[in-house]
């Protein structure tokens, strides 16, 4: 089955740049979801087909892939992006969806 | 405004039943594709199941799949999983989303927790 692995925690001072990554065989080929999830609330979507922001996200945050390795990008982080980040694809080949483990991001 | 609730949740015996519900407004339920995903306590989010819009394709993760069903009633506006055979490692809170235009879950409810207890 399809893994993906981000990295457990990731931390970053305000005003600085957070990069979360989500590694998984030949990702490129795929299209990446990302879900911010604050304690005690649901996930709510961040970004969609690798690099699209739903309406009401801030521009600050964008998304790349290439090879084996997704990546998320907040710019001129706030202590408001203080949450747990999740990466999600599509397995075509089980028709499963599948997420990552979530990367914990730390406003220092 | 799109909003969804889920309901049905509780304290469950180990090998009990129960069936979640997940009511919907705001949107053409039955134009989309549904999931349920989970996330056991203090852990990360777990893809459960996913139906289409007139509910005749559905999948399921392996942990779950011959245990649970997942269903709908596209004239209540309504998302349902049925879980049979429950054991301990099936707590968690369950979700249910939408999925929108291309695999992106773009809506979630608020979840309902769900507690397996021998």
């Amino acid at each position: 089955s399809y893994v993906l692995t981000q990295p457990p925690s990731v931390s970053v001072a305000p005003g600085k740049t957070a990069t979360i990554t989500c590694g998984g065989n030949n990702i490129e080929s795929k299209s990446v979801e990302w879900y911010q999830q604050k304690p005690g609330q649901a996930p709510t979507l961040v970004l969609y087909y690798n690099n699209v922001r739903p309406s009401g996200v801030p521009e600050r945050i964008s998304g790349s892939h290439s090879g084996n390795t997704a990546t998320l990008t907040i710019s001129r982080v706030e202590a408001g992006d203080e949450a747990d980040y999740y990466c999600q694809v599509w397995d075509s080949p089980s028709d499963h969806w599948v997420f990552g483990g979530g990367t914990k991001l730390t406003v220092l | 405004e799109v909003d969804l609730e889920e309901s049905g949740g509780g304290l469950v015996q180990l090998g009990g039943s129960l069936r979640l519900s997940c009511s919907s407004s705001g949107f053409p339920f039955s134009s989309y594709w549904m999931h349920w995903v989970r996330q056991a306590p203090g852990k990360g989010l777990v893809w459960v199941s996913r139906i289409n819009s007139d509910g005749s394709i559905t999948s399921y993760a392996d942990s779950v799949k011959g245990r649970f069903t997942i269903s709908r009633d596209n004239a209540k506006n309504t998302l349902y999983l049925e879980m049979k055979t429950l054991r301990a490692e099936d707590t968690a809170v369950y979700f249910c989303g939408r999925e929108g235009s291309v695999t992106e879950i773009d809506y979630w409810g608020r979840g309902t927790l769900v507690t397996v207890s021998s």
